[in-house]
Protein backbone atom coordinates (compact mmCIF):
# COMPACT_ATOMS: atom_id res chain seq x y z
CA UNK A 1 0.00 0.00 0.00
CA UNK A 2 1.24 3.64 -0.99
CA UNK A 3 1.51 5.79 1.99
CA UNK A 4 3.28 9.39 2.71
CA UNK A 5 4.16 10.46 5.94
CA UNK A 6 5.03 14.32 6.52
CA UNK A 7 6.34 13.48 10.40
CA UNK A 8 6.45 17.89 10.98
CA UNK A 9 3.34 19.73 11.33
CA UNK A 10 4.38 22.83 12.03
CA UNK A 11 7.62 24.58 11.55
CA UNK A 12 8.54 28.43 12.49
CA UNK A 13 11.66 29.88 11.16
CA UNK A 14 13.05 33.27 11.30
CA UNK A 15 13.17 34.76 7.51
CA UNK A 16 16.46 34.40 6.08
CA UNK A 17 16.87 30.95 7.67
CA UNK A 18 17.17 27.67 5.89
CA UNK A 19 14.06 25.33 6.55
CA UNK A 20 13.94 21.46 5.16
CA UNK A 21 10.46 19.63 5.04
CA UNK A 22 10.77 15.91 5.32
CA UNK A 23 8.78 13.65 3.68
CA UNK A 24 9.16 9.73 3.66
CA UNK A 25 6.92 7.30 1.72
CA UNK A 26 6.13 3.95 1.04
CA UNK A 27 5.37 2.00 -2.36
CA UNK A 28 5.81 -1.00 -3.56
CA UNK A 29 5.47 -0.39 -7.12
CA UNK A 30 8.99 0.25 -8.64
CA UNK A 31 8.64 2.90 -10.82
CA UNK A 32 5.97 6.34 -9.08
CA UNK A 33 5.91 9.97 -9.42
CA UNK A 34 6.56 12.13 -6.34
CA UNK A 35 5.22 15.36 -6.10
CA UNK A 36 5.36 18.81 -3.78
CA UNK A 37 2.54 20.96 -3.62
CA UNK A 38 2.21 24.66 -2.00
CA UNK A 39 -0.88 25.46 -0.71
CA UNK A 40 -1.11 29.43 0.23
CA UNK A 41 -3.88 31.19 2.61
CA UNK A 42 -5.82 31.55 -0.77
CA UNK A 43 -6.85 27.51 -0.48
CA UNK A 44 -5.61 26.35 -4.13
CA UNK A 45 -2.64 23.82 -4.08
CA UNK A 46 0.26 25.14 -5.88
CA UNK A 47 2.43 22.30 -8.35
CA UNK A 48 6.34 22.78 -7.27
CA UNK A 49 7.80 19.67 -8.91
CA UNK A 50 7.37 16.28 -10.04
CA UNK A 51 10.04 13.81 -9.10
CA UNK A 52 10.36 9.82 -11.41
CA UNK A 53 11.52 6.92 -9.51
CA UNK A 54 13.79 6.84 -11.99
CA UNK A 55 15.74 9.59 -11.72
CA UNK A 56 17.38 10.41 -8.20
CA UNK A 57 19.31 13.74 -9.68
CA UNK A 58 18.74 16.38 -6.89
CA UNK A 59 17.03 19.74 -8.06
CA UNK A 60 17.20 23.33 -7.41
CA UNK A 61 15.15 25.80 -8.61
CA UNK A 62 15.82 28.85 -7.40
CA UNK A 63 16.10 29.25 -3.45
CA UNK A 64 13.74 25.58 -3.73
CA UNK A 65 15.88 22.42 -3.86
CA UNK A 66 14.69 18.90 -3.25
CA UNK A 67 16.68 15.71 -2.61
CA UNK A 68 15.26 12.40 -3.36
CA UNK A 69 16.91 9.55 -1.77
CA UNK A 70 15.25 5.82 -2.94
CA UNK A 71 17.51 4.12 -0.24
CA UNK A 72 15.52 6.01 2.65
CA UNK A 73 12.79 6.28 0.26
CA UNK A 74 12.23 10.32 1.07
CA UNK A 75 12.03 13.24 -0.77
CA UNK A 76 12.48 16.37 1.24
CA UNK A 77 12.44 19.96 0.50
CA UNK A 78 14.50 22.81 1.10
CA UNK A 79 13.71 26.08 1.46
CA UNK A 80 17.15 28.67 1.68
CA UNK A 81 16.75 31.88 2.97
CA UNK A 82 13.41 31.90 3.53
CA UNK A 83 10.92 34.62 2.75
CA UNK A 84 7.45 35.67 4.55
CA UNK A 85 5.92 34.67 1.11
CA UNK A 86 7.05 31.47 1.85
CA UNK A 87 4.32 30.75 4.75
CA UNK A 88 1.94 28.00 3.64
CA UNK A 89 1.32 24.42 4.21
CA UNK A 90 3.09 22.15 1.88
CA UNK A 91 2.05 18.53 0.86
CA UNK A 92 4.46 15.50 -0.28
CA UNK A 93 2.41 13.10 -2.47
CA UNK A 94 3.10 10.20 -4.27
CA UNK A 95 1.10 8.41 -7.72
CA UNK A 96 1.95 5.10 -9.79
CA UNK A 97 3.42 5.93 -12.25
CA UNK A 98 2.66 3.87 -15.62
CA UNK A 99 -1.23 4.26 -16.04
CA UNK A 100 -3.43 5.22 -19.63
CA UNK A 101 -5.65 7.07 -17.79
CA UNK A 102 -4.12 8.59 -14.54
CA UNK A 103 -3.70 7.90 -10.82
CA UNK A 104 -4.76 8.93 -7.78
CA UNK A 105 -2.30 10.83 -5.23
CA UNK A 106 -1.30 9.34 -1.95
CA UNK A 107 -1.09 12.93 0.28
CA UNK A 108 0.93 13.98 3.58
CA UNK A 109 -0.90 15.29 6.07
CA UNK A 110 1.03 18.71 5.39
CA UNK A 111 3.74 20.59 6.67
CA UNK A 112 2.48 24.23 8.05
CA UNK A 113 5.47 26.51 7.78
CA UNK A 114 5.15 30.09 9.66
CA UNK A 115 8.13 32.46 8.30
CA UNK A 116 8.22 35.24 10.77
CA UNK A 117 9.66 38.47 9.67
CA UNK B 1 -5.49 29.73 -19.17
CA UNK B 2 -8.10 29.85 -16.38
CA UNK B 3 -7.29 27.38 -13.53
CA UNK B 4 -9.66 24.73 -11.75
CA UNK B 5 -12.44 26.35 -10.15
CA UNK B 6 -14.81 25.23 -7.49
CA UNK B 7 -18.00 26.72 -6.14
CA UNK B 8 -19.11 27.15 -3.78
CA UNK B 9 -15.88 28.39 -1.58
CA UNK B 10 -17.47 27.73 1.80
CA UNK B 11 -21.01 26.17 2.49
CA UNK B 12 -22.04 25.87 5.69
CA UNK B 13 -25.33 23.64 5.86
CA UNK B 14 -27.62 21.81 8.93
CA UNK B 15 -27.27 17.95 9.13
CA UNK B 16 -29.72 16.30 6.99
CA UNK B 17 -29.13 18.58 4.62
CA UNK B 18 -28.41 18.03 0.84
CA UNK B 19 -25.15 19.96 -0.78
CA UNK B 20 -23.63 20.28 -3.84
CA UNK B 21 -20.53 21.04 -4.83
CA UNK B 22 -19.71 22.65 -8.30
CA UNK B 23 -15.81 22.21 -10.14
CA UNK B 24 -14.56 23.35 -13.24
CA UNK B 25 -11.95 21.63 -14.61
CA UNK B 26 -9.22 23.42 -17.12
CA UNK B 27 -10.24 23.45 -20.33
CA UNK B 28 -9.63 20.23 -22.07
CA UNK B 29 -8.50 18.57 -19.80
CA UNK B 30 -9.86 14.79 -19.60
CA UNK B 31 -9.17 13.74 -16.28
CA UNK B 32 -10.59 14.77 -12.97
CA UNK B 33 -10.19 14.07 -9.35
CA UNK B 34 -12.23 14.37 -6.35
CA UNK B 35 -9.91 14.80 -3.00
CA UNK B 36 -11.19 15.50 0.40
CA UNK B 37 -9.18 16.68 3.74
CA UNK B 38 -10.96 16.72 6.99
CA UNK B 39 -8.95 18.63 9.86
CA UNK B 40 -5.27 18.03 10.36
CA UNK B 41 -5.44 14.65 8.26
CA UNK B 42 -4.28 13.93 4.89
CA UNK B 43 -5.48 14.88 1.29
CA UNK B 44 -7.72 11.66 0.50
CA UNK B 45 -8.77 10.40 -2.81
CA UNK B 46 -12.39 10.09 -3.95
CA UNK B 47 -12.78 9.51 -7.42
CA UNK B 48 -12.03 9.53 -10.74
CA UNK B 49 -13.48 10.60 -14.09
CA UNK B 50 -11.88 10.34 -17.08
CA UNK B 51 -14.16 12.40 -19.70
CA UNK B 52 -17.82 11.50 -18.49
CA UNK B 53 -17.09 7.84 -17.33
CA UNK B 54 -15.93 7.10 -13.45
CA UNK B 55 -12.43 5.19 -13.52
CA UNK B 56 -12.09 4.66 -9.96
CA UNK B 57 -14.61 5.83 -7.52
CA UNK B 58 -12.82 3.54 -4.75
CA UNK B 59 -12.86 6.45 -2.27
CA UNK B 60 -15.92 7.39 -2.09
CA UNK B 61 -16.98 6.84 1.31
CA UNK B 62 -20.49 5.87 1.26
CA UNK B 63 -23.46 6.02 -1.19
CA UNK B 64 -24.38 9.32 0.54
CA UNK B 65 -21.75 10.58 -1.84
CA UNK B 66 -22.65 11.16 -5.80
CA UNK B 67 -20.23 12.25 -8.15
CA UNK B 68 -21.24 13.19 -11.66
CA UNK B 69 -19.39 14.64 -14.85
CA UNK B 70 -22.43 15.36 -17.78
CA UNK B 71 -20.62 15.85 -20.72
CA UNK B 72 -17.04 15.49 -19.57
CA UNK B 73 -16.94 19.24 -18.29
CA UNK B 74 -17.76 19.91 -15.23
CA UNK B 75 -18.27 17.71 -12.60
CA UNK B 76 -20.51 18.15 -8.93
CA UNK B 77 -20.60 16.39 -5.92
CA UNK B 78 -23.81 15.62 -3.91
CA UNK B 79 -23.86 14.71 -0.20
CA UNK B 80 -27.17 13.73 0.69
CA UNK B 81 -28.35 14.16 3.68
CA UNK B 82 -25.11 15.44 5.07
CA UNK B 83 -23.53 13.86 8.12
CA UNK B 84 -21.48 15.53 10.72
CA UNK B 85 -18.32 13.63 9.40
CA UNK B 86 -18.32 15.13 6.17
CA UNK B 87 -17.47 18.27 7.20
CA UNK B 88 -13.93 19.11 5.57
CA UNK B 89 -12.13 20.90 2.73
CA UNK B 90 -13.09 19.06 -0.71
CA UNK B 91 -11.00 19.28 -3.51
CA UNK B 92 -11.24 19.41 -7.41
CA UNK B 93 -7.96 18.72 -9.48
CA UNK B 94 -7.87 17.90 -13.13
CA UNK B 95 -5.29 16.74 -15.59
CA UNK B 96 -4.19 16.12 -19.21
CA UNK B 97 -4.53 12.95 -20.67
CA UNK B 98 -1.68 11.19 -19.59
CA UNK B 99 -0.88 9.04 -22.94
CA UNK B 100 -0.30 12.36 -24.64
CA UNK B 101 1.65 14.91 -23.13
CA UNK B 102 4.69 14.85 -20.84
CA UNK B 103 2.75 16.58 -18.19
CA UNK B 104 1.15 13.33 -17.64
CA UNK B 105 0.63 12.83 -13.90
CA UNK B 106 0.44 16.36 -12.84
CA UNK B 107 -2.75 17.08 -11.49
CA UNK B 108 -3.81 20.81 -11.02
CA UNK B 109 -5.60 21.81 -8.06
CA UNK B 110 -8.40 24.22 -7.27
CA UNK B 111 -8.87 26.07 -3.45
CA UNK B 112 -11.71 23.67 -2.90
CA UNK B 113 -14.88 24.10 -0.97
CA UNK B 114 -14.74 24.24 2.81
CA UNK B 115 -17.74 22.24 4.29
CA UNK B 116 -19.27 22.46 7.53
CA UNK B 117 -22.18 20.59 8.55
CA UNK B 118 -23.36 21.60 11.77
Amino acid sequence: AQKVTQAQTEISVVEKEDVTLDCVYETRDTTYYLFWYKQPPSGELVFLIRRNSFDEQNEISGRYSWNFQKSTSSFNFTITASQVVDSAVYFCALSEAWSNTGNQFYFGTGTSLTVIP
Amino acid sequence: EAGVTQFPSHSVIEKGQTVTLRCDPISGHDNLYWYRRVMGKEIKFLLHFVKESKQDESGMPNNRFLAERTGGTYSTLKVQPAELEDSGVYFCASSQDPRSTRKKNIQYFGAGTRLSVL
